[in-house]
């Protein structure tokens, strides 16, 4: 059965310094990973996607995220934050090209002036 | 390209009353999925469809809820007799690719529909 654990349910950043958010999945497959964002009250926006094609993910907004098989693990990252990313980040699983397509609880990114 | 539309945007209604959602998907996407987001929680899938048929329901308690998509376009999701558990945020999100097919399906959302419940 797959899995996502998104193993910090807050994160605290001040603005100009690196951002990490965590995931950890499981899957019985090889799966595909994204990372979505939810700005108050706006839709989800995908910001990246992992396909087997590459490890190192470039997304939208300077983030990016490393498939890592051996650990089980699809960490988001950004260099510098900025205000604007502040919003809930979700890993999200998805098994066979869009069956059984799972959640992580959330992670809230708050940015510090 | 015209996004995932949903109607309404929010919805306030008794418990035991019924209540209808309706989602219009990107043109030419063939799947179609159904998600429930409470508050503080990640959004889990209630119902996918795959053109008019159902691809997966097991989330979907259908005792009191139910969904269609007849001619495999537009969807609707009812819940009657709605309880208090049941406010969300109800999403609808749609994919180009058929469920199963090789590669990923990015999911495109909709802005969602909030109902309260009380």
């Amino acid at each position: 059965a797959q899995s996502v654990t998104q193993l910090d349910s807050h994160v605290s950043v001040s603005e100009g310094t690196p951002v990490l958010l965590r995931c950890n999945y499981s899957s019985s497959y090889s799966p595909s990973l994204f990372w979505y964002v939810q700005h108050p009250n706006k839709g989800l926006q995908l910001l990246l996607k992992y396909t087997s094609a590459a490890t190192l993910v470039k997304g939208i907004n300077g983030f990016e995220a490393e498939f890592k098989k051996s650990e089980t693990s699809f960490h988001l990252t950004k260099p510098s934050a900025h205000m604007s990313d502040a919003a809930e980040y979700f890993c999200v699983v998805s098994e066979g090209g869009g069956f059984k397509t799972i959640f992580g609880a959330g992670t809230r990114l708050f940015v510090k002036a | 390209e015209a996004g995932v539309a949903q109607s309404p945007r929010y919805k306030i209604i008794e418990k035991r009353q019924s209540v209808a959602f309706w989602c219009n998907p990107i043109s030419g996407h063939a799947t179609l999925y159904w998600y429930q987001q409470i508050l503080g929680q990640g959004p889990k899938l209630l119902i996918q469809f795959q053109n008019n048929g159902v691809v997966d329901d097991s989330q979907l308690p259908k005792d009191r809820f139910s969904a269609e998509r007849l001619k495999g376009v537009d969807s609707t999701l009812k819940i009657q007799p709605a309880k208090l558990e049941d406010s969300a945020v109800y999403l609808c999100a749609s994919s180009l690719r058929l469920a199963g097919a090789e590669g990923t399906d990015t999911q495109y959302f909709g802005p969602g529909t909030r109902l309260t419940v009380l």
